[in-house]
């Protein structure tokens, strides 16, 4: 079945370092993804709606010079935490739509990203 | 999107049904009812939608009410591996899913 996957499953970095996390749908095509973030004890947030070929959409609140996204293929797209802090580390989640069907159908998630900075 | 209110926390005994609430009063006509669990440190995973009527999969059933301002999602033999956090997300068109507090779930041996 379709499968969302991300990379790497978890990450430490320095702080002012900048991360890159992959997000990649397994067997289907996805135009459309969305990023979410999720600190401890708390629910998923969502960040922003990567746009295949097009700018990604952010939500209120969220940086967009700090959360770079970039959704260059059908089947990747890449969020980078630039210049990161510790305020940063989170858990981060992509997803995707089920392909070939309207609107109101489910999404599939990926395993999600650890990110801590240090 | 409609708000959602959801119990925070429930406990099960494991092989019973689990019936987790959910209220949705503002809940427009085109929104569909989702439902999400989320295991702890992993991606949430779909459970099961649904528009008016009852739906029943492999997983669970949704029972929505008729004026459509509630559901419960039930899980007929709770395990020990159902144990999680379960989110109701009333979405609209497009395909957004924003997430509310949801349910902590704990299925008890």
């Amino acid at each position: 079945g379709a499968v969302v996957s991300q990379h790497p499953s978890w990450v430490i970095c320095k702080s002012g370092t900048s991360v890159k996390i992959e997000c990649r749908s397994l067997d289907f095509q996805a135009t459309t993804m969305f990023w979410y973030r999720q600190f401890p004890k708390q629910s998923l947030m969502l960040m922003a709606t990567s746009n295949e070929g097009s700018k990604a959409t952010y939500e209120q609140g969220v940086e967009k010079d700090k959360f770079l996204i970039n959704h260059a293929s059908l089947t990747l797209s890449t969020l980078t935490v630039t210049s990161a802090h510790p305020e940063d580390s989170s858990f981060y989640i992509c997803s995707a739509p089920r392909p070939g069907a309207g609107m109101n159908t489910e999404a599939f998630f990926g395993q999600g990203t650890r990110l801590t900075v240090v | 999107d409609a708000k959602t209110t959801q119990p925070p926390s429930m406990d099960c005994a494991e092989g019973r049904a689990a019936n987790l609430p959910c209220n949705h009063s503002t809940i427009s006509g085109n929104e569909y009812v989702y439902w999400y669990r989320q295991i702890h440190s992993q991606g949430p995973q779909y459970i099961i939608h649904g528009l008016k009527n009852n739906e029943t999969n492999e997983m669970a059933s949704l029972i929505i009410t008729e004026d459509r301002k509630s559901s419960t999602l039930i899980l007929p033999h709770a395990t020990l591996r159902d144990t999680a956090v379960y989110y109701c997300i009333p979405r609209n068109t497009g395909n957004q899913f924003y997430f509310g507090t949801g349910t902590s779930l704990t299925v008890i041996p």
